[in-house]
């Protein structure tokens, strides 16, 4: 059965202070590892695709890298308007097209 | 804007009611995913078309059933509800080729069963 664990489950951070989330999975093989921002009562908002081992993708504050056995999400300098939870969810390779999310990690960020 | 749509933003029912919950693609996107989050469940999906055919179920009650009509859009109706189907629903979509695996979401519809 896949399994997507991310910890931790909440982190706070002062402005400016960087920091890293945690996103570590267990398939049968990786068809893809996606990375998801969720405001407060609305839907999930997507940041990344990482696909192989060793792949990095950045946006503005953010970068996601990915190992053969977790993804990090990389925030630097993070501004309180990067409060949020961010989702992981992995995308197993044969079977069905359903990616499975994990709990997330719920981030604020105080001025 | 995800290109998602989702309605109605809100909903308060009873309990032994019946809902339904709309869904719009993203233009040329042929598969819609419905999900499920509640604070102690995470996003739990729930179903999947795919150009009108049903292609995977995941937790999904007898009470509630889905369709996907020729225009693509989706209706999951929720029926005999009770306390514990009080959530935000969340529909997305994919399209196809290099990026037909990342879903888009809708905004999500929030059921209070009362």
């Amino acid at each position: 059965e896949d399994q997507v664990t991310q910890s931790p489950e909440a982190l706070r951070l002062q402005e400016g202070e960087s920091s890293s989330l945690n996103c570590s999975y267990t398939v049968s093989g990786l068809r893809g590892l996606f990375w998801y921002r969720q405001d407060p009562g609305k839907g999930p908002e997507f940041l990344f695709t990482l696909y192989s081992a060793g792949e990095e993708k950045e946006k503005e504050r953010l970068k996601a890298t990915l190992t053969k056995k977790e993804s990090f999400l990389h925030i630097t300098a993070p501004k309180p308007e990067d409060s949020a939870t961010y989702l992981c969810a992995v995308l197993a390779s044969g079977g069905s097209y359903i990616p499975t999310f994990g709990r997330g990690t719920s981030l604020i960020v105080h001025p | 804007d995800s290109g998602v749509t989702q309605t109605p933003k809100h909903l308060i029912t009873a309990t032994g009611q019946r809902v339904t919950l709309r869904c719009s693609p993203r233009s040329g996107d042929l598969s819609v995913y419905w999900y499920q989050q509640s604070l102690d469940q995470g996003l739990q999906f729930l179903i999947q078309y795919y150009n009108g055919e049903e292609r995977a179920k995941g937790n999904i009650l007898e009470r509630f059933s889905a369709q996907q009509f020729p225009d693509l859009h989706s209706e999951l109706n929720l029926s005999s509800l009770e306390l514990g189907d009080s959530a935000l629903y969340f529909c997305a979509s994919s399209g196809q080729g290099v990026v037909k695996n990342i879903q888009y979401f809708g905004a999500g519809t929030r059921l209070s069963v009362l």
